[in-house]
């Protein structure tokens, strides 16, 4: 089983759209809970972390955390062209973060 | 945030050479390190946590002479990947948490180096 499961994708929603992006772990020691962009040929850059059950809002984006069910979700409001991009949701137990593979989401005018 | 910063950008070599990749961490000291590596669609695989002042610990299966890590100084970290073959071809990034093993920590990531081995 592999420690993060994201579906790969593309997600295609139109401009001004929900995006939902989701994310499974196996490691129910893990603390904190990560979702990070990362356009093509670019480093990753955060886009926002979790650590408590529950939602967390900032701007555009809510993060929902699952600890029971052991997943994270980032949903993206109002959805632009430029959040076109692969969405990769990481975890980390100690300090060490352990990354998905991403979803690719595109966003259509 | 944090600033990260990573040279070169890219670099090309002819197989068989030595490259060496820097990692800095500019407005703030990262005790630890971390490099990736991260092929065509794929995700970053975690290659070694580096340590300053002392060894770097390498993950399963990567060759820690072939990817020499040097962590001398609290804001500097270098990857040099030796004897380069095609294989090798790869983007490599490098990232430090802001508060050296907070797990609580989010990564600030460098902009990356693509090398390419001819």
């Amino acid at each position: 089983q592999k420690e993060v499961e994201q579906n790969s994708g593309p997600l295609s929603v139109p401009e001004g759209a929900i995006a939902s992006l989701n994310c499974t772990y196996s490691d129910r020691g893990s603390q904190s809970f990560f979702w990070y962009r990362q356009y093509s040929g670019k480093s990753p850059e955060l886009i926002m972390f979790i650590y408590s059950n529950g939602d967390k809002e900032d701007g555009r984006f809510t993060a929902q955390l699952n600890k029971a069910s052991q997943y994270v979700s980032l949903l993206i409001r109002d959805s632009q062209p430029s959040d076109s991009a692969t969405y990769l949701c990481a975890f980390s137990r100690s300090y060490i973060p352990t990354f998905g593979r991403g979803t690719s989401l595109i966003v259509h005018p | 945030g944090a600033v990260v910063s990573q040279h070169p950008s890219r670099v090309i070599c002819k197989s068989g050479t030595s490259v060496k990749i820097e990692c800095r961490s500019l407005d703030f000291q990262a005790t630890t390190m971390f490099w990736y590596r991260q092929f065509p669609k794929q995700s970053l695989m975690l290659m070694a946590t580096s340590n300053e002042g002392s060894k770097a610990t390498y993950e399963q299966g990567v060759e820690k002479d072939k990817f020499l890590i040097n962590h001398a100084s609290l804001t500097l970290s270098t990857l040099t990947v030796t004897s380069a073959h095609p294989e090798d071809s790869s983007f490599y990034i490098c990232s430090a948490p802001t508060a050296g093993g907070n797990p609580y920590n989010e990564q600030f990531f460098g902009p990356g180096t693509r090398l390419t081995v001819l």
